[in-house]
């Protein structure tokens, strides 16, 4: 079965300060695997994606993610918190057609 | 955001009534998903569309029918509300390729008395 998991439902940072989000996954195959984010009364918002290439990706708001295959992870990375990167985040693999979402870390940025 | 309406933003009906919710997308995609987000469990694939009049279950399809007549409107269907459906629905679009990113609209909360 394919699944995602985000270990941890909340993680607090201060403002200024390295943040990590958390992500695992296990599915068939390679799949293309995704990172969003949830303001309020909002839908998700695409941040970034992993195809092929360098473990190391960039995307939208200065946030990148690091992409582990022998540990099958693939998590978010900020090196410096905003207190307006408060939100909820979303893991998300695509072996197919379909996407398999992880049930999401609420991130909390404190000034 | 993408070109993607949901309607409507905010229903509540009563359990046993039946209930439409309508996406309707202007990127011309081939994939239309309908999600549903509740507490603890992240989204939810209900159901799925690959084309016109193609479409296929997720993992929480009992109790919702979905059609796709045009590229554009894909309809979410309640036939008979429960409570237990009370949620927030979004719609989600995608493109052609298995690396295409999902864009979501702005959600439907779904209210079943």
């Amino acid at each position: 079965a394919q699944s995602v998991a985000q270990p941890e439902d909340q993680v607090n940072v201060a403002e200024g300060n390295p943040l990590t989000v958390k992500c695992t996954y296990s599915v068939s195959g390679n799949p293309y695997l995704f990172w969003y984010v949830q303001y309020p009364n909002r839908g998700l918002q695409f941040l970034l994606k992993y195809i092929t290439g360098d473990n190391l990706v960039k995307g939208s708001y200065g946030f990148e993610a690091e992409f582990n295959k022998s540990q099958t992870s693939f998590h978010l990375k900020k090196p410096s918190a905003l207190v307006s990167d408060s939100a909820l985040y979303f893991c998300a693999v695509r072996p197919s057609g379909k996407f398999y979402f992880g049930s999401g870390t609420k991130l909390n940025v404190k000034p | 955001d993408a070109g993607i309406t949901q309607s409507p933003r905010h229903k509540v009906t009563e359990t046993g009534t039946p209930v439409t919710l309508r996406c309707h997308q202007t990127e011309n995609h081939r994939y239309m998903y309908w999600y549903r987000q509740d507490p603890g469990h992240g989204l939810r694939l209900i159901h799925y569309s690959y084309g016109v009049k193609d479409t296929d279950k997720g993992e929480v399809s009992d109790g919702y029918s979905v059609s796709r007549s045009k590229t554009e409107d894909f309809l979410l269907t309640l036939e008979s509300a429960t409570s237990s459906q009370t949620s927030v629905y979004f719609c989600a679009i995608s493109g052609g390729t298995d690396n295409s990113p999902l864009h979501f609209g702005n959600g439907t909360r779904l209210t079943v008395t």
